[in-house]
């Protein structure tokens, strides 16, 4: 089952307009981290939040976490085509088995127009 | 793609025949992960590793095996590949456990007729 659900599931936006995507998980986690999918490439690290964290920015990425809500947000601010791709929240919880390891999301596709 | 690369980068097989991709990093990091991804359903967790010979289930490994015998490699068999395992799958690898940050691979697309 997925841990991290995001939302929407598409967004479409113009250039310099922000983005907010929404990520909803199920347990508690140590942290989550966001990371971007451009179309045919592997998935690229973007920004770990931790539990104790509550708020976390990397240069036009804003990452907040609510951890009574078991939610996230990305927001990235003045949006630009480059940005176009699919982003995913992934949880850090343990496993079945007591190890841990990361559960992704099915991801939030995300169009910006020139 | 930090020293990570996957083989085949595609690959088509028929129903029934095995099959083996292969990951191999030059990064020395002790974990080795594989996922596949499919629409809907984002990247599912096959098997990971801790480190040579120590490998552990995922969320979705029926159907699946791994090696791990040395650190920079990490093999995904499918025994008897079946038209459900169409699928592209990504080797991740991590410093360590504590959920930090992985590095994927570019990805291998497998088509089971």
């Amino acid at each position: 089952s997925q841990q991290g659900e995001e939302d929407p599931q598409a967004l479409s936006i113009q250039e310099g307009e922000n983005a907010t995507m929404n990520c909803s998980y199920k347990t508690s986690i140590n942290n989550l981290q966001w990371y971007r999918q451009n179309s045919g490439r592997g998935l690229v690290h973007l920004i770990l939040i931790r539990s104790n964290e509550r708020e976390k920015h990397s240069g036009r990425l804003r990452v907040t976490l609510d951890t009574s809500k078991k939610s996230s947000s990305l927001l990235i601010t003045a949006s630009r085509a480059a940005d176009t791709a699919s982003y995913f929240c992934a949880t850090d919880a343990p496993t079945d088995t007591g190890r841990r390891a990361l559960t992704f999301g099915s991801g939030t596709r995300l169009q910006v127009q020139p | 793609d930090a020293g990570i690369t996957q083989s085949p980068r595609h690959k088509v097989t028929e129903t029934g025949t095995p099959v083996t991709l292969r990951c191999h990093q030059t990064e020395n990091h002790r974990y080795m992960y594989w996922y596949r991804q499919d629409p809907g359903h984002g990247l599912r967790l096959i098997h990971y590793s801790y480190g040579v010979k120590d490998t552990d289930k995922g969320e979705v490994s029926d159907g699946y095996s791994v090696s791990r015998s040395k650190t920079e490699d990490f093999l995904l068999t499918l025994e008897s590949a079946t038209s459900s395992q169409t699928s592209v799958y990504f080797c991740a690898i991590g410093r360590d456990t504590r959920g930090e940050t992985q590095y994927f691979g570019p990805g291998t697309r497998l088509l089971v007729l």
